[in-house]
């Protein structure tokens, strides 16, 4: 069935070094991917999105990769700073009108 | 900050009790959404609304009645509830659930505690 996953469910970088946030995702259907953050407390906070017509799409001090051929995505966070703490949730939709969300990573920015 | 409102942000209810959940957007936004998420768990969908009708129901319990009274609003009502189903409450809205590449946009949530 449909399933999106993460390789590393915690993560703890230094203040300052970059963040690499991994995502697989099974179905080869699926054609748009948004990665949300979540701090303690709050909603989902879209980040950022890519169409699988991409394979890298750049925002501010964010970047999401994405390979189709073995169906990865990543985020990667420049200069990550405290505020950047939180769990960032990968999701996937196509072919279908929900959104799939993998299980999620916690991100420890220590000072 | 999120232009998904939802109140009340706090809930505690009995399970003989019948309360509402409301969202609202000014987005312009004709799809819209609840979630239900655990802690250290993924959201999970609930109910889609697409142009004010129901569109997606994922098997939920009939103690759960979405409700979206115009494009703006949807409310969740909530009676005879179990425990189990304290969680945080997640609405969403986005410009159109049919179209994929359709960002969803979620709100700050409700917390619900079932006694």
């Amino acid at each position: 069935g449909e399933s999106v996953g993460l390789h590393l469910p915690t993560l703890s970088v230094q203040e300052g070094d970059n963040s690499i946030i991994n995502c697989a995702y099974s179905n080869s259907a699926s054609d748009y991917f948004i990665w949300y953050k979540q701090e303690s407390g709050k909603g989902p906070q879209f980040i950022i999105d890519i169409r699988s017509n991409m394979d890298k799409r750049q925002g501010q001090r964010v970047t999401v990769l994405l390979n189709k051929t073995v169906k990865h995505l990543s985020l990667q966070i420049a200069a990550t700073q405290p505020g950047d703490s939180a769990v960032y949730f990968c999701a996937e939709s196509g072919g279908s009108e929900k959104l799939v969300f993998g299980k999620g990573t916690k991100l420890t920015v220590n000072p | 900050d999120t232009e998904v409102t939802q109140t009340p942000k706090h809930l505690v209810m009995g399970m003989t009790n019948k309360k509402s959940l409301k969202c609202e957007q000014h987005m312009g936004h004709r799809a819209m959404y609840w979630y239900k998420q655990k802690a250290k768990k993924p959201p999970e969908l609930m109910f889609v609304y697409s142009y004010e009708k129901l569109s997606i129901n994922e098997s939920v319990p009939s103690r759960f009645s979405p409700e979206c009274p115009n494009s703006s609003l949807l409310n969740l009502h909530l009676h005879a509830l179990q425990p189990e189903d304290s969680a945080l409450y997640l609405c969403a809205s986005s410009p159109s659930h049919r179209r994929s590449g359709n960002t969803i946009y979620f709100g700050e949530g409700s917390w619900l505690t079932v006694v």
